[in-house]
C-alpha cells in the first residue's frame, strides 16, 4: 500500500524568503509524484510532475528515492504563493488512475 | 481554458436520502475520477472510470455508490442511501490519458448529510 506524509500542517514564511514544503511517501514500487496546489476557494490544480522536471511559478520538486522524498522548493516566496499543497502519488500500472494524497501544508507569506 | 464543472456546489440531504453529484468533464477526456474530502481529512480517492467502466475503485466505494456517464457529456456519482459519514467535499477529475496525475479538478460539491 502507498502512503503520502506531508509533516507541516502549517508553513509561515516572510516575502522573498525561501521555502520549501517536505513530502515523504512510502511505496515499494517506482511511484510517480505531484504537487497539487489549492488557491483560496479555487480548486486543485497540477502544480508540478516529477517526470516532468519543470519549473512552475518558481516552484521545483526533486524526487529524492533514496530518502523517498519529494520535496517543494522556491527560492522566494511570494505573498501570492499563499495556499493549500498537496502532495500526491500514483502507483503505476493497473492502479495508474488512482492518486493517494498527503494531509496537506497550508503555506502562508507574509509581507 | 477548459474547465471540469460540478454541480450543485452545495448540497444538504438527509440521513437515508439518495444524492446525484454531477460532473461535466472536459470534453476531448476519457479518463474519469472521484475523490472526496471529509472535513479536516486527506484527499481520498474513490473510482476510476474508462470506456463506460469503473476501472479501479477504493474501498470506501461500496455499494452505496455508483458511477454513471449517462449521456456522453455527465459523470455522476450516486449516492443511494446517505449516511451522517458521507458528508464531505466531493471532487470530480478527468485527464485526457491514463493516470489521475495529470487530471483536472471540478471545484468541488459540499455534500452534507443531516
Amino acid at each position: 500500500a502507498q502512503r503520502v506524509t506531508q509533516p507541516e500542517k502549517l508553513l509561515s514564511v516572510f516575502k522573498g524568503a525561501p521555502v520549501e514544503l517536505k513530502c515523504n511517501y512510502s511505496y515499494s514500487g517506482s511511484p510517480e509524484l505531484f504537487w497539487y496546489v489549492q488557491y483560496s476557494r479555487q480548486r486543485l490544480q497540477l502544480l508540478l510532475r516529477h517526470i516532468s522536471r519543470e519549473s512552475i511559478k518558481g516552484f521545483t520538486a526533486d524526487l529524492n528515492k533514496g530518502e523517498t522524498s519529494f520535496h517543494l522548493k522556491k527560492p522566494f516566496a511570494q505573498e501570492e504563493d499563499s495556499a493549500m499543497y498537496y502532495c500526491a502519488l500514483s502507483a503505476g500500472g493497473t492502479s495508474y488512475g488512482k492518486l493517494t494524497f498527503g494531509q496537506g501544508t497550508i503555506l502562508t507569506v507574509h509581507p | 481554458e477548459p474547465e471540469v464543472t460540478q454541480t450543485p456546489s452545495h448540497q444538504v440531504t438527509q440521513m437515508g436520502q439518495e444524492v446525484i453529484l454531477r460532473c461535466v468533464p472536459i470534453s476531448n477526456h476519457l479518463y474519469f475520477y472521484w475523490y472526496r474530502q471529509i472535513l479536516g481529512q486527506k484527499v481520498e480517492f474513490l473510482v476510476s472510470f474508462y470506456n463506460n467502466e469503473i476501472s479501479e475503485k477504493s474501498e470506501i466505494f461500496d455499494d452505496q455508490f455508483s458511477v454513471e456517464r449517462p449521456d456522453g457529456s455527465n459523470f455522476t456519482l450516486k449516492i443511494r442511501s446517505t449516511k451522517l459519514e458521507d458528508s464531505a467535499m466531493y471532487f470530480c477529475a478527468s485527464s485526457r490519458t491514463t493516470g489521475s496525475g495529470g487530471a483536472f479538478f471540478g471545484q468541488g460539491t459540499r455534500l452534507t448529510v443531516v
